[in-house]
């Protein structure tokens, strides 16, 4: 069985840029979870889907950062526009039940310059 | 407001030698409770979990973790680690709210380094 599959696996732009992220979960997982890493800290949750729906986006910068999950599957991220300080790895993670084990792709890590 | 802590920051030990990594939270209604590892260059994958039942749980690689509910604790444990359990450990809690409502709360996470 496939795992959680995100791209692109890094990506390098420039301040004021837009850049876009994207997952797709394990085959049959119904809720999905963006996060952002820091360095040397834990997983910050960004926004959870159930499904299609979002329904805990309180983490999100709303302002700058917007997400997607058409047809309930594949999901994308997005920045726009980027800071200095959103540089950090993006990971995705599926789980076949709100906050049961959730099976974590391997990141996008984004340098902002 | 609710946090997960995980004491130790930085652990350095020998092999063969024994491993407690703390984790506390601060919510006290019902909680699931995992352990997550991320081993160098590779996915965060769950250790071990406790949802309900004895409070002892074993996980993959010989970690096991113990729910201490009166002390609010989740201690990871191994009794022998080896220089491949070289990894960052990360305590998660779920709280779960009136309503089946949960919310998930990461620990900072404890880099643990084996040398051989």
């Amino acid at each position: 069985e496939a795992g959680v599959v995100q791209s692109p696996r890094y990506k390098i732009i420039e301040k004021k840029q837009p850049v876009a992220f994207w997952c797709n979960p394990i085959s049959g997982h119904n809720t999905l979870y963006w996060y952002r890493q820091n360095l040397g800290q834990g997983p910050e949750l960004l926004i959870r889907y159930e499904n299609e729906e979002a329904v805990d986006d309180s983490q999100l910068p709303k302002d700058r950062f917007s997400a997607e999950r058409l047809k309930g599957v594949d999901s994308t991220l997005k920045i726009q526009p980027a800071e200095l300080g959103d540089s950090a790895v993006y990971l995705c993670a599926s789980s076949p039940g709100t906050f049961n084990e959730q099976f974590f792709g391997p990141g996008t890590r984004l340098t902002v310059l | 407001a609710q946090s997960v802590s995980q004491h130790n920051h930085h652990v350095i030990l020998s092999e063969a030698a024994s491993l407690e990594l703390g984790c506390n939270y601060s919510y006290g209604g019902t909680v699931n409770l995992f352990w997550y590892v991320q081993y160098p260059g590779q996915h965060l994958q769950l250790l071990l979990k406790y949802f309900s039942g004895d409070p002892l749980v074993k996980g993959i690689k010989g970690f096991e973790a113990e729910f201490i509910k009166s002390k609010f604790s989740f201690n990871l444990r191994k009794p022998s680690v080896q220089w491949s359990d070289t990894a960052e450990y990360f305590c998660a809690v779920t709280k779960i709210n009136a309503g089946n409502n949960r919310k998930l709360i990461w620990g900072l996470g404890t880099s643990l380094a084996v040398n051989p």
